[in-house]
């Protein structure tokens, strides 16, 4: 089956506690992305990759860092997590590019910071 | 910068009534545009995408349209069913950005 992957779907830690949210997907997709989605604000692109060791910024990349070295996999990594990142983060990926193509999301991570 | 903007937040209808959700995003220059679904506390699903050039797209029951120079996208669903409640998202590709709009929740009461 065609999916997005993400682990885990729900983690609780505690500040500064490095952490690794994990993103894999079995489609043969050049561009992924990660996104958080918090009430009032809607979903926020964290960072995108277009194929492997390609990666660049969105909308709200502070204290966050990708790594693309597979083209299956996009690892989110929070090396000191805060309070503010407490949020829901998805995964996504797209065939090609972003320009012409449908984006296929995980089924989220649930992340609480204490 | 791209904003986008969905109203209303919130629509509560009978089953069975035609509904149309609503779009609008401030930059005109897109490559497409594309409705979600989100069930709570669940992933998006796509429903339909429509390139820039198209003026709307179909699937079963639900119909988008794109009005690229006035900046709109309606998405209507037709004879609508208690489990077609979810939160309903329309993402604009711009630049190298999807940018989404805060989203519409809807309840069809039986």
């Amino acid at each position: 089956e065609a999916q997005v992957t993400q682990n885990p779907r729900y983690l609780i830690t505690v500040t500064g506690k490095k952490l690794t949210v994990t993103c894999s997907q079995n489609m043969n997709h050049e561009y992924m992305s990660w996104y958080r989605q918090d009430p009032g604000l809607g979903l926020r692109q964290i960072y995108y990759s277009m194929n492997v060791e390609v990666t660049d910024k969105g909308d709200v990349p502070e204290g966050y860092k990708v790594s693309r070295k597979e083209k299956r996999n996009f690892p989110l990594i929070l090396e000191s997590p805060s309070p503010n990142q407490t949020s829901l983060y998805f995964c996504a990926s797209s065939l090609g590019g972003l320009l012409y193509n449908e984006q296929f999301f995980g089924p989220g991570t649930r992340l609480t910071v204490l | 910068k791209q904003e986008v903007t969905q109203i209303p937040a919130a629509l509560s209808v009978p089953e069975g009534e035609n509904l149309v959700l609503n779009c609008s995003f401030t930059d005109s220059a897109i490559y497409n545009l594309q409705w979600f679904r989100q069930d709570p506390g669940k992933g998006l699903t796509s429903l339909l995408l429509i390139q820039s050039s198209q003026r709307e797209q179909t699937s079963g029951r639900l119909n988008a349209s794109l009005d690229k120079s006035s900046g709109r996208s309606t998405l209507y669903i037709a004879a609508s069913q208690p489990g077609d409640s979810a939160t309903y998202l329309c993402a604009v590709t711009s630049g190298s950005r999807l940018t989404f709009g805060e989203g519409t929740q809807l309840t069809v009461n039986p």
